[in-house]
């Protein structure tokens, strides 16, 4: 069964900082991962969409990279903005299932 | 606007009642998905639906229940089997061609 682990679970950067939150998974038999981001009581927004024949998706200050092979994905954030705080989740796509990782809870202090 | 719909935002359930939680999209999404959410835990699906009139028990499907006679409505009931509800429920639709899933707002019960 596929296992998502997400880590730093919390994490506290101040503005302007670029940042990086890491996502792993067990099985590498992926069809693709997908970045989102939720806001407190809200529901998931889509970030970036990784197939699994693609290493990285870009799209602003957002750079998503894939390595199969090793199981992991990172998001790496540039310039990092106190509206970039929210919690971000990974998810791997096998088939027909998706499995969610915990999240980063992450604050960027003005 | 295209999107996904979910209602109420608040729910509040008695011991022994069953409620439903609606989910609509305007998406013209073939499969349709119910998530559970718990403080610190990822997403875990309660059940899909691939297809009008059809759908499939996901990991924690106990205690819950679904119906799809239209492609664009997929109401969730939580029945007093479950004896654990309070959670944040999150519906998601995807096109059948593609594989990334979209959200609706999400209800609180």
């Amino acid at each position: 069964k596929q296992e998502v682990t997400q880590i730093p679970a919390a994490l506290s950067v101040p503005e302007g900082e670029n940042l990086v939150l890491n996502c792993s998974f067990t099985d590498s038999a992926i069809y693709n991962l997908q970045w989102f981001r939720q806001d407190p009581g809200k529901g998931l927004t889509s970030l970036l969409l990784i197939q699994s024949s693609q290493r990285e998706q870009t799209s602003g200050r957002l750079n998503a990279s894939l390595d199969k092979s090793s199981g992991r994905s990172t998001l790496y954030i540039a310039a990092s903005q106190p509206g970039d705080s929210a919690t971000y989740l990974c998810a791997v796509i096998t088939d027909n299932d998706m499995r969610f990782g915990a999240g980063t809870r992450l604050t960027v202090k003005p | 606007d295209g999107g996904i719909t979910q209602s109420p935002k608040y729910l509040f359930r008695k011991e022994g009642q069953n409620v439903t939680l609606s989910c609509e999209q305007n998406l013209n999404h073939d499969a349709m998905y119910w998530y559970r959410q718990d403080p610190g835990q990822g997403l875990r699906l309660i059940y899909y639906s691939q297809i009008v009139n059809d759908f499939q028990k996901g990991d924690i499907a106990e205690g819950y229940s679904v119906s799809r006679e239209k492609k664009e409505s997929f109401p969730l009931t939580v029945t007093s089997a479950q004896k654990n509800p309070t959670a944040f429920y999150l519906c998601a639709s995807r096109i059948s061609s593609g594989y990334e899933q979209y959200f609706g707002p999400g209800t609180r019960l």
